[in-house]
């Protein structure tokens, strides 16, 4: 059964830190890893999406990176902003009778101070 | 772009009520879900489907019931609305069934409370 976890929970950062998020999977025959941003109280923005034949994924200051072999992704942001403060989810797919599902961890609640 | 709208972005409602959550989606996606977003718990599937009419349970079925009679709308119904239902609720929708090369698009959220 696939599990995902994020540590740290919590992440407070001075602006302009480059910073690295964790995400850790159980079942490395994963199809693809995503990563989501939730600003509070909203739903949630898809950032990068990894494919298994991928190692990484950038976005602007964003790069995602997956090791399927070690069951981790990173998230790495570069040069914070305040702006980037949110939560941080990751997702890895799992595919019970036929259907795929997603299993999601718990998050990074990050904060960038100005 | 993807548009996912869920119908109310807050709800309050009473134990014993009947209550219905809708979501649309406006891009034709095979896929819609339904999760509950709880402190500390993360997203839990409720209930997925991906096609009209077919319906599969999630992780944590109990208490809720769904209803996808077209393609671009999904309902989540909870039957007797609890307590310990009062949550965050998040409605999604991806593409290419059964093959999970796709993204999902979030809704905004409802967050609901029964008293």
């Amino acid at each position: 059964k696939q599990e995902v976890t994020q540590i740290p929970a919590a992440l407070s950062v001075p602006e302009g830190e480059n910073l690295v998020l964790n995400c850790s999977f159980t079942d490395s025959a994963i199809y693809n890893l995503q990563w989501f941003r939730q600003d509070p109280g909203k739903g949630l923005t898809s950032l990068l999406l990894i494919q298994s034949s991928q190692r990484e994924q950038t976005s602007g200051r964003l790069n995602a990176s997956l090791d399927k072999s070690s069951g981790r992704s990173t998230l790495y942001i570069a040069a914070s902003q305040p702006g980037d403060s949110a939560t941080y989810l990751c997702a890895a797919p799992t595919y019970p009778s036929g259907t795929y599902k997603y299993i999601f961890g718990t998050g990074t609640r990050l904060k960038v101070l100005a | 772009d993807v548009k996912v709208t869920q119908s109310s972005r807050y709800l309050v409602k009473r134990t014993g009520e009947k209550v219905f959550l809708e979501c649309v989606q406006d891009m034709d996606h095979e896929n819609m879900f339904w999760y509950r977003q709880d402190p500390g718990l993360g997203l839990r599937l409720i209930y997925f489907s991906y096609d009209v009419k077919m319906k599969e349970k999630g992780d944590i079925p109990e208490g809720y019931s769904v209803s996808r009679e077209k393609k671009e709308r999904f309902s989540l119904i909870l039957e007797s609305a609890s307590t310990n239902q009062t949550s965050m609720y998040l409605c999604a929708s991806s593409t290419t069934r059964g093959r999970p090369q796709e993204t999902q698009y979030f809704g905004p959220g409802t967050r609901l409370l029964v008293l």
